[in-house]
Protein backbone atom coordinates (compact mmCIF):
# COMPACT_ATOMS: atom_id res chain seq x y z
CA UNK A 1 0.00 0.00 0.00
CA UNK A 2 1.38 3.96 -0.65
CA UNK A 3 3.51 5.08 2.45
CA UNK A 4 3.19 8.29 3.60
CA UNK A 5 3.28 11.14 0.69
CA UNK A 6 5.17 14.34 1.57
CA UNK A 7 4.53 17.36 -1.73
CA UNK A 8 6.73 18.87 -2.68
CA UNK A 9 10.19 17.11 -2.08
CA UNK A 10 12.00 20.30 -2.34
CA UNK A 11 11.21 24.04 -1.61
CA UNK A 12 12.82 27.35 -1.83
CA UNK A 13 11.56 30.99 -0.66
CA UNK A 14 12.13 34.29 0.59
CA UNK A 15 12.61 35.57 3.40
CA UNK A 16 9.27 37.05 4.46
CA UNK A 17 7.03 34.64 2.82
CA UNK A 18 4.61 32.52 3.90
CA UNK A 19 4.82 28.42 2.80
CA UNK A 20 2.10 25.78 3.00
CA UNK A 21 3.76 21.98 2.87
CA UNK A 22 1.52 18.76 2.37
CA UNK A 23 0.80 15.39 3.71
CA UNK A 24 -1.20 12.19 2.45
CA UNK A 25 -0.89 9.53 5.22
CA UNK A 26 -1.24 6.15 4.99
CA UNK A 27 -4.62 5.40 4.12
CA UNK A 28 -6.43 4.10 6.99
CA UNK A 29 -4.17 6.53 9.04
CA UNK A 30 -6.11 9.06 11.07
CA UNK A 31 -3.09 10.48 13.27
CA UNK A 32 -1.05 12.86 11.60
CA UNK A 33 2.44 14.20 13.24
CA UNK A 34 4.79 16.67 12.06
CA UNK A 35 8.27 17.36 12.78
CA UNK A 36 11.76 19.83 11.57
CA UNK A 37 14.78 18.34 11.48
CA UNK A 38 17.71 21.10 11.66
CA UNK A 39 21.73 20.19 12.30
CA UNK A 40 21.65 22.13 14.95
CA UNK A 41 18.17 21.39 16.83
CA UNK A 42 17.56 17.93 15.56
CA UNK A 43 14.42 16.38 14.79
CA UNK A 44 11.84 18.26 16.78
CA UNK A 45 7.72 18.18 17.05
CA UNK A 46 5.58 20.49 15.70
CA UNK A 47 2.21 19.21 16.25
CA UNK A 48 0.04 16.24 15.71
CA UNK A 49 -3.97 16.15 14.51
CA UNK A 50 -6.61 13.71 15.07
CA UNK A 51 -9.94 13.93 13.09
CA UNK A 52 -9.16 17.34 12.05
CA UNK A 53 -8.06 18.47 15.22
CA UNK A 54 -5.19 19.64 16.78
CA UNK A 55 -4.50 17.25 19.75
CA UNK A 56 -0.84 18.73 21.03
CA UNK A 57 1.72 21.29 19.83
CA UNK A 58 5.63 21.60 20.06
CA UNK A 59 7.23 24.32 21.62
CA UNK A 60 7.30 26.82 17.80
CA UNK A 61 6.22 30.37 17.63
CA UNK A 62 2.60 31.01 16.05
CA UNK A 63 3.71 31.18 12.73
CA UNK A 64 3.82 27.49 12.61
CA UNK A 65 0.34 26.42 11.95
CA UNK A 66 -1.38 23.29 10.39
CA UNK A 67 -4.26 21.98 9.84
CA UNK A 68 -6.11 18.31 8.95
CA UNK A 69 -9.08 17.61 6.50
CA UNK A 70 -11.58 15.51 6.74
CA UNK A 71 -9.35 12.75 4.69
CA UNK A 72 -6.81 12.99 6.98
CA UNK A 73 -4.72 14.92 4.97
CA UNK A 74 -2.76 17.64 6.56
CA UNK A 75 -0.99 21.21 5.65
CA UNK A 76 1.53 23.28 7.53
CA UNK A 77 2.04 26.32 7.32
CA UNK A 78 5.03 28.33 8.17
CA UNK A 79 4.50 32.73 7.43
CA UNK A 80 6.81 35.63 7.39
CA UNK A 81 9.58 32.57 6.76
CA UNK A 82 13.20 33.39 8.55
CA UNK A 83 16.50 31.88 7.65
CA UNK A 84 16.10 29.67 10.65
CA UNK A 85 13.30 27.73 9.37
CA UNK A 86 15.35 26.24 6.75
CA UNK A 87 14.51 22.31 7.25
CA UNK A 88 13.81 18.84 6.73
CA UNK A 89 9.79 19.01 7.45
CA UNK A 90 8.85 15.66 8.00
CA UNK A 91 5.22 14.03 8.26
CA UNK A 92 4.61 10.94 10.20
CA UNK A 93 1.05 8.99 10.43
CA UNK A 94 -0.08 6.51 12.82
CA UNK A 95 -3.80 4.13 12.81
CA UNK A 96 -5.77 5.72 16.33
CA UNK A 97 -4.70 4.41 19.46
CA UNK A 98 -1.46 2.60 17.93
CA UNK A 99 1.58 5.20 17.85
CA UNK A 100 2.09 3.86 21.08
CA UNK A 101 2.52 0.66 20.85
CA UNK A 102 3.99 0.60 16.88
CA UNK A 103 5.23 4.16 15.92
CA UNK A 104 5.02 6.53 13.30
CA UNK A 105 5.48 5.89 9.49
CA UNK A 106 7.38 9.01 7.94
CA UNK A 107 7.31 10.44 4.82
CA UNK A 108 10.32 11.14 2.68
CA UNK A 109 10.02 14.81 3.47
CA UNK A 110 9.88 18.25 2.37
CA UNK A 111 13.29 20.02 1.97
CA UNK A 112 12.30 23.93 2.72
CA UNK A 113 15.30 26.41 1.92
CA UNK A 114 14.61 29.86 2.95
CA UNK A 115 17.16 32.53 1.07
CA UNK B 1 10.81 16.56 30.44
CA UNK B 2 11.47 13.56 28.63
CA UNK B 3 14.93 13.03 26.90
CA UNK B 4 17.07 10.91 24.86
CA UNK B 5 20.62 10.86 24.84
CA UNK B 6 22.71 8.95 22.26
CA UNK B 7 26.10 8.22 22.09
CA UNK B 8 28.22 10.99 19.38
CA UNK B 9 28.77 9.78 15.68
CA UNK B 10 30.14 8.84 13.19
CA UNK B 11 31.01 5.23 14.27
CA UNK B 12 32.89 3.99 11.73
CA UNK B 13 33.22 0.13 11.58
CA UNK B 14 34.85 -2.14 8.87
CA UNK B 15 32.24 -5.00 6.95
CA UNK B 16 31.51 -7.90 9.53
CA UNK B 17 32.27 -5.99 12.40
CA UNK B 18 29.87 -5.74 15.65
CA UNK B 19 27.95 -2.81 16.47
CA UNK B 20 26.77 -1.05 19.46
CA UNK B 21 25.30 1.99 19.46
CA UNK B 22 24.31 3.47 23.23
CA UNK B 23 21.35 4.82 24.20
CA UNK B 24 19.66 6.01 27.13
CA UNK B 25 16.45 8.02 28.21
CA UNK B 26 14.75 9.88 30.90
CA UNK B 27 11.09 10.00 30.87
CA UNK B 28 8.27 10.35 33.76
CA UNK B 29 5.87 8.10 32.61
CA UNK B 30 6.32 4.40 31.11
CA UNK B 31 7.64 5.20 27.46
CA UNK B 32 7.80 2.86 24.22
CA UNK B 33 10.97 2.73 22.66
CA UNK B 34 11.65 3.07 19.16
CA UNK B 35 15.04 2.87 16.80
CA UNK B 36 14.32 4.46 13.51
CA UNK B 37 17.39 4.64 10.38
CA UNK B 38 17.75 7.79 7.96
CA UNK B 39 19.52 7.66 4.77
CA UNK B 40 20.88 10.01 2.96
CA UNK B 41 18.19 12.08 1.47
CA UNK B 42 15.31 10.14 2.77
CA UNK B 43 12.84 10.35 5.74
CA UNK B 44 13.13 8.16 8.97
CA UNK B 45 12.50 4.29 8.59
CA UNK B 46 11.26 2.43 11.78
CA UNK B 47 13.76 -0.20 12.23
CA UNK B 48 12.52 -2.10 15.75
CA UNK B 49 10.73 -1.06 18.64
CA UNK B 50 9.78 -2.20 22.36
CA UNK B 51 6.93 -1.30 24.39
CA UNK B 52 7.90 -2.61 27.85
CA UNK B 53 10.65 -3.47 30.18
CA UNK B 54 12.80 -6.48 29.46
CA UNK B 55 10.90 -6.28 25.57
CA UNK B 56 13.40 -7.31 23.16
CA UNK B 57 12.98 -5.27 19.25
CA UNK B 58 14.98 -7.23 16.51
CA UNK B 59 14.74 -6.86 12.54
CA UNK B 60 17.03 -6.99 9.69
CA UNK B 61 19.94 -8.59 12.16
CA UNK B 62 19.52 -5.44 14.62
CA UNK B 63 18.48 -6.20 18.23
CA UNK B 64 17.46 -4.12 20.96
CA UNK B 65 16.54 -4.71 24.45
CA UNK B 66 14.63 -2.38 26.85
CA UNK B 67 16.24 -2.00 30.58
CA UNK B 68 13.85 -0.12 32.44
CA UNK B 69 16.61 -0.52 35.31
CA UNK B 70 19.05 1.14 33.66
CA UNK B 71 17.05 3.20 31.09
CA UNK B 72 18.81 1.83 28.57
CA UNK B 73 17.99 1.09 24.70
CA UNK B 74 21.57 0.40 23.07
CA UNK B 75 21.50 -1.23 19.34
CA UNK B 76 23.57 -3.90 18.39
CA UNK B 77 24.32 -5.89 15.35
CA UNK B 78 26.38 -9.01 15.32
CA UNK B 79 27.70 -8.31 11.67
CA UNK B 80 27.52 -4.80 9.67
CA UNK B 81 27.33 -4.73 5.88
CA UNK B 82 28.18 -1.58 4.25
CA UNK B 83 24.66 -1.12 3.30
CA UNK B 84 24.07 -0.28 6.69
CA UNK B 85 25.19 2.91 6.38
CA UNK B 86 23.13 5.38 8.02
CA UNK B 87 22.49 7.82 10.38
CA UNK B 88 20.38 5.82 13.47
CA UNK B 89 18.23 7.90 15.99
CA UNK B 90 17.06 6.21 19.37
CA UNK B 91 13.12 7.91 20.24
CA UNK B 92 10.64 7.82 22.81
CA UNK B 93 7.13 7.82 22.48
CA UNK B 94 5.19 8.95 25.80
CA UNK B 95 1.40 9.42 26.06
CA UNK B 96 0.32 13.45 26.30
CA UNK B 97 -1.85 14.70 28.62
CA UNK B 98 -3.93 15.75 25.85
CA UNK B 99 -4.30 12.70 24.03
CA UNK B 100 -1.70 10.84 21.31
CA UNK B 101 1.57 10.84 21.87
CA UNK B 102 4.49 12.26 20.43
CA UNK B 103 8.34 10.79 19.96
CA UNK B 104 11.01 12.71 21.70
CA UNK B 105 14.57 11.67 19.22
CA UNK B 106 17.95 11.47 20.68
CA UNK B 107 20.25 13.30 18.22
CA UNK B 108 21.23 10.66 15.92
CA UNK B 109 24.43 8.38 15.27
CA UNK B 110 25.85 8.33 11.89
CA UNK B 111 26.95 4.68 11.33
CA UNK B 112 29.90 4.86 8.23
CA UNK B 113 30.67 1.12 7.39
CA UNK B 114 33.48 0.38 5.26
CA UNK B 115 35.54 -2.47 3.23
Amino acid sequence: KAGVTQTPRYLIKTRGQQVTLSCSPISGHRSVSWYQQTPGQGLQFLFEYFSETQRNKGNFPGRFSGRQFSNSRSEMNVSTLELGDSALYLCASSLQGASFTYGYTFGSGTRLTVV
Amino acid sequence: GDSVTQMEGPVTLSEEAFLTINCTYTATGYPSLFWYVQYPGEGLQLLLKATKADDKGSNKGFEATYRKETTSFHLEKGSVQVSDSAVYFCALSDRLTGGGNKLTFGTGTQLKVEL
